[in-house]
């Protein structure tokens, strides 16, 4: 079993959609939790940092910690095209650790 | 503020054959991470430089190896290739060993043949 496990979708959805991205984990040591934004032929974007139980919203992203269920979200208002890309879950048992232990990806897809 | 840059973009190597990456942090940066990601997969942990040492490494053999010179660049080095090589290999950078979120460059396209 892997220590993140995460849907790869492709998840297809419409412009204006509300998107539910997830993750789940068996590590409980994880105490930082980051989502990460791919583009095609670029390197990861950081897009949300979370430590702990909670939510965190920044603008049109909101990033959800559970941790007793170990389960993690990020959703995504107003859904644009622009946000296509594949998102990545992150976590680490450090504070902003260089050791992350990463998710597959999801592919996420908004049509015009 | 140039971000991470990475070289070259794309490789092509055969089994057997030796590589050097190399990789140049975020201004301001002295601490270099490297990751492997393989095709339709997250980026794994190779491992961590800072101070010119290594000082976390994942679960990579002993081939791949690395350096950290003076300006904080750094090199990742993979000896022997495998066909399982082929991957997408990122560096990222940081502020010290803990305390600032990583910033990835576009990383290193290496195709072993």
């Amino acid at each position: 079993q892997k220590e993140v496990e995460q849907d790869p979708g492709p998840l297809s959805v419409p412009e204006g959609a509300i998107v539910s991205l997830n993750c789940t984990y068996s590590n409980s040591a994880f105490q930082y939790f980051m989502w990460y934004r791919q583009y095609s032929r670029k390197g990861p974007e950081l897009l949300m940092y979370t430590y702990s139980s909670g939510n965190k919203e920044d603008g049109r992203f909101t990033a959800q910690v559970d941790k007793s269920s170990k389960y993690i979200s990020l959703f995504i208002r107003d859904s644009q095209p622009s946000d296509s890309a594949t998102y990545l879950c992150a976590m680490s048992a450090e504070v902003y650790g260089n050791k992350l232990v990463f998710g597959a990806g999801t592919i996420l897809r908004v049509k015009s | 503020d140039a971000g991470v840059t990475q070289s070259p973009t794309h490789l092509i190597k055969t089994r057997g054959q030796q590589v050097t990456l190399r990789c140049s942090p975020k201004s301001g940066h002295d601490t270099v991470s490297w990751y492997q990601q393989a095709l339709g997969q997250g980026p794994q942990f190779i491992f961590q430089y800072y101070e010119e040492e290594e000082r976390q490494r994942g679960n990579f053999p002993d081939r791949f190896s690395g350096h950290q010179f003076p300006n904080y660049s750094s090199e990742l080095n993979v000896n022997a290739l495998l066909l399982g090589d082929s991957a997408l290999y990122l560096c990222a950078s940081s502020l010290g060993r803990r305390g600032s979120p990583l910033h990835f460059g576009n990383g290193t396209r290496l195709t072993v043949t």
